[in-house]
């Protein structure tokens, strides 16, 4: 398996524009995670996926931000309309499932820069 | 919600020399706790875990250790070597069973 496919790697974008990240989880993993990476805040949880459905949103910080999983192999996060502030690395991971088993496996993330 | 902090934000030892990366949680419902290592550019990555029914688990060079008592668990890394510089999360589960993250730790090991 070639693991969590991430695209695009990096992005540049000028504000306001509508940012779309895409994502394709392992074959078979059942939970899909969209994380935002920044050096001030550390690695933050933005929504959650099982079996295509959200379950928490809760993390996502405005309503510029959406999130869909229009299937089991595919996943989009949107940003609209972007910002300076929404620079960061996205990263997209998958599990089996949700529980203590299982593991969390990340891909290689996209590089967002909002002029 | 699940709390993690970790401690230190930094880290630089002598190759050769051990690393300890300590990390406390909140959320005594807690059961699961990974170990993940970021080098500069690349996805975190698992490198360990320990579950709430062991004390300590150790692979090669690495182990975790887990004091549920006292809700704080540490990665300690023997015999560094300069390709264990990287950035090191902890994470610790929610009754969500969620992941909650630490800060991180730079750890530079000179050679």
């Amino acid at each position: 398996d070639a693991g969590v496919i991430q695209s695009p790697r990096h992005e540049v974008t000028e504000m306001g524009q509508e940012v779309t990240l895409r994502c394709k989880p392992i074959s078979g993993h059942n939970s899909l995670f969209w994380y935002r990476q920044t050096m001030m805040r550390g690695l933050e949880l933005l929504i959650y996926f099982n079996n295509n459905v959200p379950i928490d949103d809760s993390g996502m910080p405005e309503d510029r931000f959406s999130a869909k999983m229009p299937n089991a192999s595919f996943s989009t996060l949107k940003i609209q309309p972007s910002e300076p502030r929404d620079s960061a690395v996205y990263f997209c991971a998958s599990s089996l499932g949700i529980g203590t088993n299982e593991k969390l496996f990340f891909g290689s993330g996209t590089q967002l820069s909002v002029l | 919600g699940e709390n993690v902090e970790q401690h230190p934000s930094t880290l630089s030892v002598q190759e050769g020399d051990s690393a300890v990366i300590k990390c406390t949680y909140s959320d005594s419902a807690s059961n699961y706790f990974p170990w993940y290592k970021q080098e500069l550019g690349k996805r975190p990555q698992l490198i360990i875990d320990i579950r709430s029914n062991v004390g300590e688990k150790k692979d090669q060079r690495i182990a975790v250790t887990l004091n549920k008592t006292a809700k704080h668990f540490s990665l300690h890394i023997t015999e560094t070597q300069p390709e264990d510089s990287a950035v090191y999360f902890c994470a610790a589960n929610n009754a969500g069973n969620m992941l909650t993250f630490g800060g991180g730790t730079r750890l530079m090991v000179k050679p």
